[in-house]
């Protein structure tokens, strides 16, 4: 099956410093990518969406100057948290379809971000 | 808006088929019915959707009722491993749609 890998898996840092999570297809071409994030015993809440090439379009309520998303490639998203704080702590998820099939998305095994 | 509805949560014992239902009263004519399970501290996994027809692949079958109002997710032989948070989603079919998550139904097979 489509395999989507997420990099990193865990990261704690300090207050301030930026973070970038890495999200790859690895066998599909992903035109759409997705980046949700979770609290502690809540659902999915979707952050924002990419398409390669273009600009995100973010939720309401999602900052995009804090939470910078870059498409560039088919195969790869990225999500940088700039100047995190301990709020921004929290579960991110991404997933990729490609718009052009059927298929269903897939998601990552998610980067749990702890800020101190 | 939540456009699906699922029990909080199911208790199954190991081995025992799990049957998880899933109201959609309000779904239109060109929406699947997805499900997707997230096992603790992981990304969601794709399970299977339909879109009218019953559907089984080696994970599970899904059974859609005839007016499409509601559907029951199956797993034939719960195994310790399947205990999850299970979510039933409605969208249309095309890649790029988004997926919204509500809460789920919280599965625990028990031995």
């Amino acid at each position: 099956g489509a395999v989507v890998s997420q990099h990193p898996s865990w990261v704690i840092c300090k207050s301030g410093t930026s973070v970038k999570i890495e999200c790859r297809s690895l066998d599909f071409q992903a035109t759409t990518m997705f980046w949700y994030r979770q609290f502690p015993k809540q659902s999915l809440m979707l952050m924002a969406t990419s398409n390669e090439g273009s600009k995100a379009t973010y939720e309401q309520g999602v900052e995009k100057d804090k939470f910078l998303i870059n498409h560039a490639s088919l195969t790869l998203s990225t999500l940088t948290v700039t100047s995190a704080h301990p709020e921004d702590s929290s579960f991110y998820i991404c997933s990729a379809a490609d718009s052009y099939s059927n298929q269903p998305q897939h998601f990552g095994d998610g980067t749990r971000l702890s800020i101190l | 808006d939540a456009k699906t509805t699922q029990p909080p949560s199911m208790d199954c014992a190991e081995g025992r088929a799990a049957n998880l239902p899933c109201n959609h009263s309000t779904i239109s004519g060109n929406e699947y019915v997805y499900w997707y399970r997230q096992i603790h501290s992981q990304g969601p996994q794709y399970i299977i959707h339909g879109l009218k027809n019953n559907e089984t692949n080696e994970m599970a079958s899904l059974i859609i009722t005839e007016d499409r109002k509601s559907s029951t997710l199956i797993l034939p032989h719960a195994t310790l491993r399947d205990t999850a948070v299970y979510y039933c989603i409605v969208r249309v079919g095309s890649g790029y749609s988004t997926l919204t998550f509500g809460k789920g139904t919280m599965l625990l097979v028990s031995p």
